[in-house]
């Protein structure tokens, strides 16, 4: 069972234009969602976290949205740049319970970004 | 400083051979994480070691897998009689607290 549905599979943004990302998961008990960037050959990265006490976390050009009632979480990458293109990972742990830490991935989005 | 560092980095064995795997996580991290990544999936967990406590071990796929993590430290991921199946890039991440999750570059693991 997937506990964290992600999509789209593949997305192809201009450059300059803004990149979205959606996540969904079922547990309640997940209280840390990071998002982690994977470029080919190489592990994946962490790129931005969010915790469901906030709605919404930016960093930079990348900002995570938080809809806690609904059980969603976004990416959105901002002024996207060819050197986003990469595969994006959303994740959901819990920092208590049985499953302490263990991330649950996404399956991934492959984004490219067209110059 | 250093990041987590995994070897080898490419692996190619036979069908029915033992494999290691090895992770040097980042000095001072307490948290040890096994990941598998397969082809167009996301990352699985594996297995998951946090200090002296014993290792959660939930998500092994069979009794063929198994991983040690000696004094605290580096962490050796064992394949007994490989299946062309366990074919994957296997990741290891490490973690000064928990949640926050450093990952290698993996290794790329291809039984033939």
């Amino acid at each position: 069972q997937q506990q964290v549905k992600q999509s789209p599979q593949s997305l192809i943004v201009q450059k300059g234009g803004i990149s979205i990302i959606n996540c969904a998961y079922e547990n309640t008990a997940f209280d840390y969602f990071p998002w982690y960037q994977q470029f080919p050959g190489k592990g994946p990265a962490l790129l931005i976290a969010i915790r469901p006490d906030v709605s919404e976390k930016k960093e930079g050009r990348f900002t995570i949205s938080f809809n806690k009632s609904a059980k969603q979480f976004s990416l959105h990458i901002m002024d996207s740049q060819p050197g986003d293109s990469a595969t994006y990972f959303c994740a959901a742990s819990q920092r208590r319970g049985s499953t302490l830490g263990r991330l649950y991935f996404g399956r991934g989005t492959q984004l490219t970004v067209w110059p | 400083g250093a990041g987590v560092s995994q070897s080898p980095s490419n692996k190619v064995t036979e069908k029915g051979k033992d494999v290691e795997l090895r992770c040097d996580p980042i000095s001072g991290h307490t948290a040890l994480y096994w990941y598998r990544q397969s082809l167009g999936q996301g990352l699985e967990f594996l297995i998951y070691f946090q200090g002296n406590s014993a290792p959660d071990k939930s998500g092994l796929p069979s009794d063929r897998f198994s991983a040690e993590r000696t004094g605290g430290s580096v962490s050796t991921l064992t394949i007994q009689r490989t299946q062309q199946e366990d074919s994957a890039v296997y990741l290891c991440a490490s973690s000064p607290q928990v949640n926050e999750q450093f990952f290698g570059p993996g290794t790329r693991l291809t039984v033939l």
